[in-house]
């Protein structure tokens, strides 16, 4: 099967940078996604890396380490805005994206 | 805009009495979701379509039916709802870049139905 760990709550001030970390354990892995969910709305695609590295998407990258099975959000200059909840995803095989239980961000003054 | 479409946003059904949810999509993906989210937790796969081809998860209970009359549309059946069937319920699409699966990389989720069960 797969699984995925991820913290459950993280707290940051605004302005600071924040990481939020994922592991996972899966057989056949493509790629590991990142969605953002703020309450009451729906996941918003934030990114995917299929390949080792860091990719980067302006205040936001992710990072992916396919030999230890890890990857990680990272955001910087933290916004209000940014409070939200955030899901890693792994792709793998012939099956639709999993995803982790979320992170709950909450950004701070 | 290209977009997911759910409708009605807001549903109140009563206990046991079917309810049908629907999914709209002018992306003209090929895979249709349907996920169940309940509060502070994952998204939970139900099934999802490949075209016509339907895929069942194994945990999905028989009280959850879905129908794809064509590419645009996809139907969540809810044909006794229970109390503990109270949730979000998410469509999402997506067109794999490759192959059936393969370099997969996105979802696109559409506003979701939150389901009240009386």
């Amino acid at each position: 099967g797969q699984s995925l760990e991820q913290p459950s709550e993280v707290t940051a001030v605004e302005g600071a940078i924040v990481q939020i970390n994922c592991t996972y354990q899966t057989s056949g892995f493509y790629g590991l996604s990142w969605y953002q969910q703020h309450d009451g709305g729906a996941p918003t695609f934030l990114s995917y890396n299929a390949l080792d590295g860091l990719e980067e998407t302006g205040r936001f990258s992710s990072f992916l380490s396919r030999s230890d099975s890890y990857g990680y959000l990272l955001l910087q200059e933290l916004q209000m805005k940014d409070s939200a909840s955030y899901f890693c995803a792994v792709k793998s095989g012939n099956t639709p994206l999993v995803f982790g239980k979320g992170t709950r961000l909450s950004v701070i003054a | 805009d290209a977009m997911v479409i759910q409708n009605p946003r807001y549903q109140v059904t009563q206990f046991g009495k079917p309810v049908t949810l629907s999914c709209s999509q002018t992306l003209n993906h090929n895979v249709m979701y349907w996920y169940q989210q309940k509060s502070s937790q994952a998204p939970k796969l139900l099934f999802h379509y490949y075209d016509k081809d339907f895929n069942n998860e194994a945990d999905t209970p028989d009280n959850f039916q879905s129908r794809r009359p064509n590419t645009s549309f996809c139907f969540l059946d809810i044909r006794s709802p229970g109390l503990g069937d109270a949730a979000m319920y998410l469509c999402a699409t997506s067109k794999p870049t490759s192959g059936r699966w393969a370099l997969y990389n996105e979802q696109f989720f559409g506003p979701g139905t939150r389901l009240t069960v009386l």
